[in-house]
């Protein structure tokens, strides 16, 4: 079974502090990854995308892909109390047309 | 401009009862998916339409039901509701085959 895996949390990180988020995927196949944040009773807000190896950049976010090693991350710099929230991580296999979800790592930032 | 619209947005029903989730997007969109969220988890996806008559099966299609007659609309059809159904469900659309626009949901309990 194809899976993406991410510590549940809660990650907590004092408010200005680098939040780093972890995941990780079985299917070798995937071709493309996305974080999504998704606060509490909303749907989820697609935030970036990664299709290379290594760093792509946009804003106070950074998200970063090896493949050999099959992890993502995102990295989310000042960090503020608004980023808290649960981020999904999901990975996309072009032959499969298929998204398959993390269960999500709940980010608190404290003020 | 709506995006994507879920109708409605809570609903009890009883065990055996069948309901219709009505999801309808006006960006022209191809894609379209059913997503079931869990509390706590991430999303599993249900069923998904590359468009206009034509659907697949995703990891969770059990006791569940769908049809695309129409690129705007994508009912999901619960047919004998039973209570591991309760839960979150999610429509979303693309434009390139990875979700980026979600509905706000539809809280469905049944008991």
């Amino acid at each position: 079974q194809k899976e993406v895996e991410q510590n549940s949390g809660p990650l907590s990180v004092p408010e200005g502090a680098i939040a780093s988020l972890n995941c990780t995927y079985s299917d070798r196949g995937s071709q493309s990854f996305f974080w999504y944040r998704q606060y509490s009773g909303k749907s989820p807000e697609l935030i970036m995308f990664i299709y290379s190896n290594g760093d792509k950049e946009d804003g106070r976010f950074t998200a970063q892909l090896n493949k050999a090693s099959q992890y993502v991350s995102l990295l989310i710099r000042d960090s503020q109390p608004s980023d808290s929230a649960t981020y999904l991580c999901a990975a996309f296999n072009n032959a499969g047309n298929m998204l398959t979800f993390g269960g999500g790592t709940r980010l608190m930032v404290k003020p | 401009n709506a995006g994507v619209t879920q109708t409605p947005k809570f609903r009890i029903l009883k065990i055996g009862q069948s309901m219709t989730l009505q999801c309808t997007q006006d960006m022209n969109h191809n894609y379209m998916y059913w997503y079931r969220q869990d509390p706590g988890m991430g999303l599993k996806l249900i069923y998904y339409s590359v468009g206009a008559g034509i659907t697949d099966k995703g990891e969770v299609p059990n006791g569940y039901n769908v049809s695309r007659s129409t690129t705007e609309d994508f009912p999901l059809r619960l047919e004998l509701a039973a209570p591991s159904q309760t839960s979150v469900y999610f429509c979303a659309s693309s434009e390139d085959g990875r979700p980026q626009h979600f509905g706000d949901g539809t809280r469905l309990s049944i008991l």
